[in-house]
C-alpha cells in the first residue's frame, strides 16, 4: 500500500531550537509539497518540488525555513530557530507532476513550540 | 494569483440526508482542476472528488457529486445521504493543469444522528 509517510508525527520543541522534519514520497512519485496547516491561515504553500529541484518556495519565510531533497526518496523541512508562531500541522504530499493526477498526502507533523 | 473561497465555515446536516458545500474561485486560466477533500479528526487528506475544467459534465463519485459552473467560477460539493462517517473538515482546492494545490479555508460539517 504506497503513502507518504512524515516523521515525526509530533514534536514539542522549545523556542529557539532546531526542527527537521521528514517525508518519504511514495516511490516513483516527482513532485514534493510541503503544506502548513493553522487555525487561521488554513492550508498554505511552503514549497513544492520537481526531480528534486525547488520549483516555489514563496511560501517560506526565509530567515529560517529550508526546504530540500538530498535524494529522491526524502524531502525535508527544517525549521531554525523555531518560534511559538511556528507552530501548526506540516503536510506533505506527493505526485506524478503529470496531467490529470492527484496529490497523496501524509498525515501531517503536528509542531508544538513553546 | 488563484484564489478559492470557501464561505460556510460551518454546515451540518441530518443523517440520511442532503447538504451542499459552496466553492468559489478565482483564475484567468481556462484549463484547470478542482478537488474537494475531506480531513476527519485523524488529519488525513483524503481526496473525495476532482473536476477537469474542460469537461461538462460534473463529476460523481457514488453519494458525492458537483456543481460545476465554470462561467460563475463555482464548484459546489453535494452529499447524499449523509453518514456519520462524512463528518469531517472539507477543502476545495484549485490546481493549474500542472502545479501545486490551492486551498480554501475549508467548511467543517457535522452530521445529526
Amino acid at each position: 500500500d504506497a503513502r507518504v509517510t512524515q516523521t515525526p508525527r509530533h514534536k514539542v520543541t522549545e523556542m529557539g531550537q532546531e526542527v527537521t522534519m521528514r517525508c518519504q514520497p511514495i516511490l516513483g512519485h516527482n513532485t514534493v509539497f510541503w503544506y502548513r496547516q493553522t487555525m487561521m491561515q488554513g492550508l498554505e504553500l511552503l514549497a513544492y518540488f520537481r526531480n528534486r529541484a525547488p520549483l516555489d518556495d514563496s511560501g517560506m519565510p526565509k530567515d529560517r525555513f529550508s526546504a530540500e531533497m538530498p535524494d529522491a526518496t526524502l524531502a525535508t523541512l527544517k525549521i531554525q530557530p523555531s518560534e511559538p508562531r511556528d507552530s501548526a500541522v506540516y503536510f506533505c504530499a506527493s505526485g506524478l507532476g503529470r496531467l490529470n493526477t492527484e496529490a497523496f498526502f501524509g498525515q501531517g507533523t503536528r509542531l508544538t513550540v513553546v | 494569483a488563484q484564489t478559492v473561497t470557501q464561505s460556510q465555515p460551518e454546515m451540518s446536516v441530518q443523517e440520511a440526508e442532503t447538504v451542499t458545500l459552496s466553492c468559489t474561485y478565482d483564475t484567468s486560466e481556462s484549463d484547470y482542476y478542482l478537488f474537494w477533500y475531506k480531513q476527519p479528526p485523524s488529519r488525513q487528506m483524503i481526496l473525495v472528488i476532482r473536476q477537469e475544467a474542460y469537461k461538462q459534465q460534473n463529476a460523481t463519485e457514488n453519494r458525492f457529486s458537483v456543481n460545476f459552473q465554470k462561467a460563475a467560477k463555482s464548484f459546489s460539493l453535494k452529499i447524499s445521504d449523509s453518514q456519520l462517517g462524512d463528518a469531517a473538515m472539507y477543502f476545495c482546492a484549485y490546481r493549474r493543469v500542472i502545479g501545486p494545490l490551492v486551498f480554501g479555508k475549508g467548511t467543517r460539517l457535522s452530521v445529526i444522528a
